[in-house]
């Protein structure tokens, strides 16, 4: 089946640094969508993305969808603790919410 | 806090048995989602309803049942339990199927000893 590889699998950053991360595939996506996961807690939806070579923010948040269907990014400026947590990728080929396929997350941890 | 509320959080059981958790989904949402989540094998999807029908199915162990109720609360039971079956397991939500917003509970651990 789909396999998102998304990387890196655990980043140790200041706070106050730009933390990039990326996930990409060998299948193309119509739909790619960024999760945060907080210790104990189920994951949420950071931002979501329909169309290729699009660019959307969340606040400090920004991620793009690949121009080639086959990748997107997640980028956060000026890091501060409470943006600690596991960040998954996630990418549907049908548009849709079935078989959403996650990637395996990229561990943050920002130290003050 | 997403809206969608899932019992019990944590669970210990013995290999051999049975389990029921249970998810209400966020009010609204006809849409169900059942993921496993393990260490090394991030969110697994097991299986997704739609206003009361079976939609798609993902990696769902045979051992693995589910349904969604009139009222749109769904259950997944694990019966015949093995050490593997330990995990974090989560219900999540959406108004329909067209777009992977889905809304997450704050899962159900289950323990197997």
């Amino acid at each position: 089946g789909q396999q998102l590889n998304q990387s890196p699998q655990s980043m140790f950053i200041q706070e106050g640094e730009d933390v990039s991360m990326n996930c990409t595939s060998s299948s193309i996506f119509n739909t790619w969508l960024w999760y945060k996961q907080d210790p104990g807690e189920g994951p949420v939806l950071l931002i979501a993305l329909y169309k290729a070579g699009e660019l959307t923010s969340n606040g400090r948040l920004t991620a793009q969808f690949g121009i080639t269907r086959k990748d997107s990014f997640l980028n956060i400026s000026a890091s501060i603790p409470s943006d600690v947590g596991i960040y998954f990728c996630a990418g549907s080929t049908q548009g849709g919410s079935e078989k959403l396929v996650f990637g395996k997350g990229t561990k943050l941890t920002v130290n003050p | 806090d997403s809206g969608v509320t899932q019992t019990p959080k944590h669970l210990i059981t013995a290999t051999g048995q049975r389990v029921t958790l249970r998810c209400s989904p966020r009010s609204g949402d006809l849409s169900v989602y059942w993921y496993q989540q393990s260490l090394d094998q991030g969110l697994q999807f097991l299986i997704q309803y739609y206003n009361g029908e079976e939609r798609a199915k993902g990696n769902i162990l045979e051992r693995f049942s589910a349904q969604q109720f009139p009222d749109l609360h769904s259950e997944l039971n694990l019966s015949s339990l093995e050490l593997g079956d330990s995990a974090l397991y989560f219900c999540a939500s959406s108004v329909g199927t067209i777009t992977g917003e889905l809304f997450f509970g704050e899962g159900s651990r289950l323990t197997v000893l």
